[in-house]
């Protein structure tokens, strides 16, 4: 069975410019989560979408958008890039939301370069 | 709020050893889960093992075990028999009921297994 699949895997953009990530999960599962992780520190939560709904969204600039599609799987995109955005985007499955006992699986990321 | 404290920025360990990575949280969610995550140079956040706010007993999954004392609010994972694989950033975890039902993560532990 496929885990969750993220594109690209490694990715350099120019300040200003525009990035699409994208974000397949785990075969029946209908929650995907978006998170940045910077050099030396832990994940932090972007986005959760459920059911193609945004469920949830951390403190991040309104450069950072996301959908869901009815496949389930996800895209994150984020504008007018900044040095700041350098990090390695990764997104997380979940079959359900809501639920504190709800593991989460991690794909294996997006290494973005802002230069 | 929820807040996840690891307190060891970097532990060594001998192989075949057992070794303890220290975890703190704070919540006044009654209901909540605790996860540790494995995560290797390449990026990918490995999931190791889960606890639940209202589990009695300690979670294992083979040899990664969880010393869950509630009372104290720590979660710490123990890893015996310790392999050279093993080598790694450990993040400890933990996911709410709330409306984002996110993951808040702890700054990592790297964790090195000597010969």
């Amino acid at each position: 069975d496929a885990g969750v699949t993220q594109s690209p895997t490694h990715l350099i953009k120019t300040r200003g410019q525009h990035v699409t990530l994208r974000c397949s999960p785990i075969s029946g599962h209908k929650s995907v989560s978006w998170y940045q992780q910077v050099l030396g520190q832990g994940p932090q939560f972007i986005f959760q979408y459920y059911e193609k709904e945004e469920r949830g969204r951390g403190n991040f600039p309104d450069r950072f958008s996301a959908r869901q599609f009815p496949n389930y799987s996800s895209e994150l995109n984020v504008n007018a890039l900044l040095l700041g955005d350098s990090a390695l985007y990764l997104c997380a499955s979940s079959a359900r939301w809501g639920q504190g006992n709800t593991e989460a699986f991690f794909g294996q990321g997006t290494r973005l370069t802002v230069v | 709020a929820q807040k996840i404290t690891q307190t060891q920025p970097g532990m060594f360990v001998q192989e075949k050893e057992a070794v303890t990575l220290d975890c703190t949280y704070d919540t006044s969610d009654p209901s909540y889960g605790l996860f540790w995550y494995k995560q290797p140079s390449s990026g990918e956040m490995i999931f190791l093992i889960y606890q639940g706010s209202y589990d009695q007993q300690n979670a294992t999954e083979g040899r990664y075990s969880l010393n869950f004392q509630k009372a104290r609010k720590s979660a710490n994972l123990v890893i015996s028999a310790s392999q050279l694989g093993d080598s790694a950033m450990y993040f400890c975890a933990m996911r709410d009921t709330g409306t984002a039902s996110k993951l808040t993560f702890g700054t990592g532990t790297r964790l090195q297994v000597t010969l």
